[in-house]
């Protein structure tokens, strides 16, 4: 138990349809982060926010949108997917320390949703 | 864009053997860490290095960081079925658009 949260744990869904990821962490951290992970490739950051403000939007595709309403929840909306975007999304959580001090971003993982887009 | 080579891909080994992954940049990074990742779950820290040189020993893992801060290795002494998963390794620091991780290692130890 990593004490980041995700539901669902696996999801299937047309092409047509909406839906959304839910994270929760519970660790008190000020950022959260959204990956996605698929077989060919290495693990990818979509987007992070850091005290609820999104900093980092890694060129993804408008059909994933994400939503950040206070520090211990995120969400990821889910409209129009493909086929191809069907893989684990893993949202993670970290500390990041205020100015002056060390940071190292450790990543606390949640267990990812298993998303299959038909 | 930062790049991480992570090697080998996979390694398929008997229980009781020795094996090192390896994870290379041409870039030098502030800070470097290692995950691991077992089916059905999402990668769990095991270590984090962040000075040049830097060897920290986990039980039978060995995590060494390079002197300019380019490269890591992970070493694990006498495998055993448990150590099977996917390990990972993420280089960055502090500024989130720089975190990079390999393409990971999936290891598997045959008992």
């Amino acid at each position: 138990e990593t004490g980041v949260t995700q539901t669902p744990r696996h999801l299937v869904m047309g092409m047509t349809n909406k839906k959304s990821l839910k994270c929760e962490q519970h660790l008190g951290h000020n950022a959260m982060y959204w990956y996605k992970q698929s077989a060919k490739k290495p693990l990818e950051l979509m987007f992070v926010y850091n005290f609820k403000e999104q900093t980092e939007n890694n060129s993804v595709p408008s059909r994933f949108s994400p939503e950040c309403p206070n520090s211990s929840h995120l969400f990821l909306h889910l409209h129009t997917l493909q086929p191809e975007d069907s893989a684990l999304y893993l949202c993670a959580s970290s500390q990041v320390a205020l100015a002056g001090g060390p940071s190292y971003n450790e990543q606390f993982f949640g267990p990812g949703t298993r998303l299959t887009v038909l | 864009t930062q790049l991480l080579e992570q090697s080998p891909q996979f390694l398929s080994i008997q229980e009781g053997e020795n094996l090192t992954v390896y994870c290379n940049s041409s870039s030098v990074f502030s800070s470097l860490q290692w995950y691991r990742q077992e089916p059905g779950e999402g990668p769990v820290l095991l270590v984090t290095v962040v000075t040049g040189g830097e060897v920290k020993k986990l039980k039978r893992l060995t995590f060494q960081f390079g002197d300019a801060r380019k490269d890591s290795s992970l070493h694990i002494t006498a495998a055993q079925p448990g150590d099977t998963g996917l390990y990972l390794c993420l280089a960055g620091g502090t500024s989130y658009g720089k975190l990079t991780f390999g393409q990971g290692t999936i290891l598997t130890v045959h008992p």
